[in-house]
Order: C-alpha cells, then sequence, then structure tokens
C-alpha cells in the first residue's frame, strides 16, 4: 500500500513569506503529526491532529498552525518565515486511536529553507 | 515530559564489525520505535518494540519496559548500515506525541 507522501519536497521561500506544506497519510490512518528536524534542536513535535482536531501542540509559535481534512489529509502552514524555520519537516502517519499501541510511519519530508 | 537519552552519540566501526546502540527513557511509555535516518532525512521504520525481543535480518532490538531501556544490536556491519538512528518514544493520554531521542550517527568504514 502507499506509504505517507509529502509535498513538495523541496522549497525556498524569502523571509516574511508563508508557506503550505501538505502530507497524505497511509489509508485508513487517522492520525497526523508534524515534527521539525534542524542540526541544533533535533526532532521537535509541532502538532497532531485526529479526525480533523488538533489533539496536541507542541512548543512552537502562533507562526506555525495546521489543519486536517476529512480525508485525513493534513496541512501545515508558516507564516511570517524567519531564517530559523528553515528545517526538514516529517510528517507521520499512524491509526492514533490512542487505546491501542500503534506503529508511527514518516514521509519522506519537506526540506524548506528561508533565505 | 519524558526524556530519552541514546548513546553513544557518534559510533566510528569497521565493515563486518557488531554493535549495540542504547535508548534510555525516564518514564514509562506505550510505544517504543527504531528509526534509520536515510541521507535524504526519511525515518526508516527499523523496529516496533513497546518490550521484548525482535529480529530482523542482521539487526535485532530488545526493550526493557521494566527498566526504561531499549537496545538496538547491528551484526556484520556494512556500509549501508551509515546513518543517524533514532528511538522515539510514545506515552498515550489523550493524544499522541513522539519524543525522539537525539540519535547515534553510526559511521561504517569499508
Amino acid at each position: 500500500k502507499a506509504g505517507v507522501t509529502q509535498t513538495p519536497r523541496y522549497l525556498i521561500k524569502t523571509r516574511g513569506q508563508q508557506v503550505t506544506l501538505s502530507c497524505s497519510p497511509i489509508s485508513g490512518h487517522r492520525s497526523v503529526s508534524w515534527y521539525q528536524q534542524t542540526p541544533g534542536q533535533g526532532l521537535q513535535f509541532l502538532f497532531e491532529y485526529f479526525s480533523e482536531t488538533q489533539r496536541n501542540k507542541g512548543n512552537f509559535p502562533g507562526r506555525f498552525s495546521g489543519r486536517q481534512f476529512s480525508n485525513s489529509r493534513s496541512e501545515m502552514n508558516v507564516s511570517t518565515l524567519e531564517l530559523g524555520d528553515s528545517a526538514l519537516y516529517l510528517c507521520a502517519s499512524s491509526f492514533g486511536t490512542g487505546a491501542m499501541n500503534t506503529e508511527a510511519f514518516f514521509g519522506q519530508g519537506t526540506r524548506l529553507t528561508v533565505v | 515530559g519524558i526524556q530519552v537519552e541514546q548513546s553513544p552519540p557518534d559510533l566510528i566501526l569497521q565493515e563486518g564489525a557488531n554493535s549495540t546502540l542504547r535508548c534510555n527513557f525516564s518514564d514509562s511509555v506505550n510505544n517504543l520505535q527504531w528509526f534509520h535516518q536515510n541521507p535524504w532525512g526519511q525515518l526508516i521504520n527499523l523496529f516496533y518494540i513497546p518490550s521484548g525481543t525482535k529480529q530482523n535480518g542482521r539487526l535485532s532490538a530488545t526493550t526493557v519496559a521494566t527498566e526504561r531501556y531499549s537496545l538496538l544490536y547491528i551484526s556484520s556491519s556494512q556500509t549501508t548500515d551509515s546513518g543517524v538512528y533514532f528511538c522515539a518514544v510514545e506515552r498515550f493520554s489523550s493524544a499522541s506525541k513522539i519524543i525522539f531521542g537525539s540519535g547515534t550517527r553510526l559511521s561504517i568504514r569499508p
């Protein structure tokens, strides 16, 4: 079956602009979570969506937002980009029911460069 | 929150050697996974192992949940094993949140 698909793979944006990243989870998975990876901070949790609702949010400024659609696809948006937002953004997909242990699968990531 | 520590941070080995990577976590968890991050950044699932022992070819993993650690064994290392290995844990409350260790960078020399 198809894996987790993230688009685009690469992005170059200018400071002050905004950007939207997309993630299509594995069919049947209802949980989508987002992570930022930088050399200095490692892999950090951004937020998690389940059935179109944000269930959990990491410690990031309000410029980072997201949403999930009825087909479980998710988008994350970063407004007023800063140089420090340059990172690899990874999306994870799982059943996410919470009541049972479930394995997470990651997409290939979107590498964002802010200049 | 839960802290995840991986050791060693860096490991350089000759091809054919064996290695053991360790992951310690500070509280009980529901999920534990090991990943290999490829040069393009994708996290490749190695093991989903909240407890017990699993083997997949030259790789195996053991999690001792009661003592809050997990080990990843790589035998007969190949140059393609090079990369960063991450341990990631998850503890369910009402939501999911994966917490990653800082990784072990493995370099296999021919």
